[in-house]
């Protein structure tokens, strides 16, 4: 049982174009949404996070929105940059620990 | 400020072979876990701490222990390593279980058993 998908394995953006990365949920109950990057051989990096109880998030670049209704959420990366290329996990969180989604990855041609 | 440093990077294991993997962190987290990332999963939470002397079963414990005795350091231990333990580890910490519960990752132990 899946609790959070990411149904996409991978997406392409040119530089410059909005990059949007989708993650949909099925427990009510996650208090938490996160976002988090990874590049080969490193460990994941924390980019962003949107608490339940609102449905925007922005820091620079990123934009994290989430429709409780369709217990969806998405990243928006605008404008993508090659540096963004990278491997995308969204995770939701419940009593404390963090469940991820199985990943996306991302490539920005230049 | 190393952040969260895991040793080793790499292993390999032939299978009944034991193993410990240490996870050391400098940020004062009281918060440490232990995943496995294996293709097309995602991250799985394996075993968790909530501090000093605590220990707890994520969501795939079985075929691995850990201990907490030192703040700073997680260890996660395979007593008979399996083929089905190949995978890539990851150790993370946080500071609490409160807002955001931002984790900071390590590096990684890619660990391989035949």
């Amino acid at each position: 049982d899946q609790q959070v998908k990411q149904n996409s394995p991978s997406l392409s953006v040119q530089e410059g174009r909005i990059s949007i990365l989708n993650c949909d949920y099925t427990n009510s109950m996650f208090d938490y949404f996160l976002w988090y990057k990874k590049y080969p051989a490193e460990g994941p990096t924390f980019l962003i996070s949107i608490s339940s109880i609102k449905d925007k998030n922005e820091d620079g670049r990123f934009t994290v929105f989430l429709n409780k209704s369709a217990k969806h959420l998405s990243l928006h990366i605008v404008p993508s940059q090659p540096g963004d290329s990278a491997v995308y996990f969204c995770a939701a969180r419940r009593t404390g620990k963090l469940i991820f989604g199985q990943g996306t990855t991302l490539q920005v041609k230049p | 400020n190393a952040g969260v440093t895991q040793t080793p990077k790499f292993r390999v294991l032939k299978t009944g072979q034991s193993m410990t993997l240490l996870c050391a962190q400098d940020m004062n987290h009281e918060y440490m876990y232990w995943y496995r990332q294996d293709p097309g999963m995602g991250l799985r939470l394996i075993h968790y701490s909530v501090g000093e002397g605590t220990t707890a079963k994520g969501e795939v414990p079985d075929g691995y222990n850990v201990s907490r005795l030192k703040k700073q350091n997680f260890l996660l231990g395979l007593e008979s390593a399996a083929p089905s333990q190949t995978s890539v580890y990851f150790c993370a910490s946080s500071l609490s279980s409160g807002g955001a519960n931002e984790q900071y990752f390590g590096p990684g132990t890619r660990l391989t058993v035949t």
